[in-house]
């Protein structure tokens, strides 16, 4: 089993749609959660961070459930400009090693 | 702010070459990294440093070899190409928050074919 899981995709959905991603992780030890974007043929950047608490950043929500292990990204009002592939990514107990999900890809359409 | 540069971005092999791929970043971070992406793969750690004057292995380790040349450079060997290291080559640094949050920053990448 992979340290980090997420379903591939692709996720193909009209503009203004609402669509969520989630990825689950292994290690129960796993301190630290990221949500990253990389757009075809560049490197990935982040996208935000995510807290026990949850947060939002706009059109974004992301969540922690640390008892079933899971990360969620949640998209609201798709734009064109959302098409790409998101990656979690865990940093793990001592902090050096950051592992990450092979990514989900999502199309946005007019 | 240049950030994380790589340099060669494209690069073709022949099985049994050498080269060493570039990296380096003006941001001041202690710890530097090197990842191979391939399709349906992800990311996949090669080496990393956590702080200038140390490697560890990551999860893919065999024939690649590095160089903590000083805070800001980073470098990757690869002694004998073969065909399975063709991929994309990112490299990265990271920052630290308090209580251990690293956010890493990326290079372009360097695509490499090994033939």
């Amino acid at each position: 089993r992979k340290e980090v899981e997420q379903d591939p995709g692709p996720f193909n959905v009209p503009e203004g749609a609402t669509v969520a991603f989630n990825c689950t992780y292994s290690n129960s030890a796993s301190q630290s959660f990221f949500w990253y974007r990389q757009d075809c043929r560049k490197e990935p950047k982040l996208l935000m961070s995510v807290y026990s608490s949850g947060n939002e950043d706009g059109r974004f929500t992301a969540q922690l459930n640390r008892a079933s292990q899971y990360i969620s990204l949640l998209i609201r009002d798709s734009k064109l400009s959302d098409s790409a592939t998101y990656l979690c990514a865990v940093v793990n107990t001592g902090g050096f090693k950051t592992i990450f999900g092979a990514g989900t890809r999502l199309f946005v359409k007019a | 702010n240049a950030g994380v540069t790589q340099t060669p971005k494209f690069q073709v092999l022949k099985t049994g070459q050498s080269m060493t791929l570039q990296c380096a970043q003006d941001m001041n971070h202690n710890s530097m990294y090197w990842y191979r992406q391939d399709p349906g793969m992800g990311l996949r750690l090669i080496y990393y440093s956590a702080s200038e004057g140390t490697t560890d292995k990551g999860e893919v380790p065999n024939g690649y070899n590095v160089s903590r040349l000083n805070k800001r450079e980073f470098s990757l060997r690869l002694e004998s190409a073969a065909p399975s290291q063709t991929s994309v080559y990112f490299c990265a640094s990271s920052e630290e928050f308090q209580g251990g949050w690293k956010t890493q920053y990326f290079g372009p990448g360097t695509r490499l074919l090994v033939l």
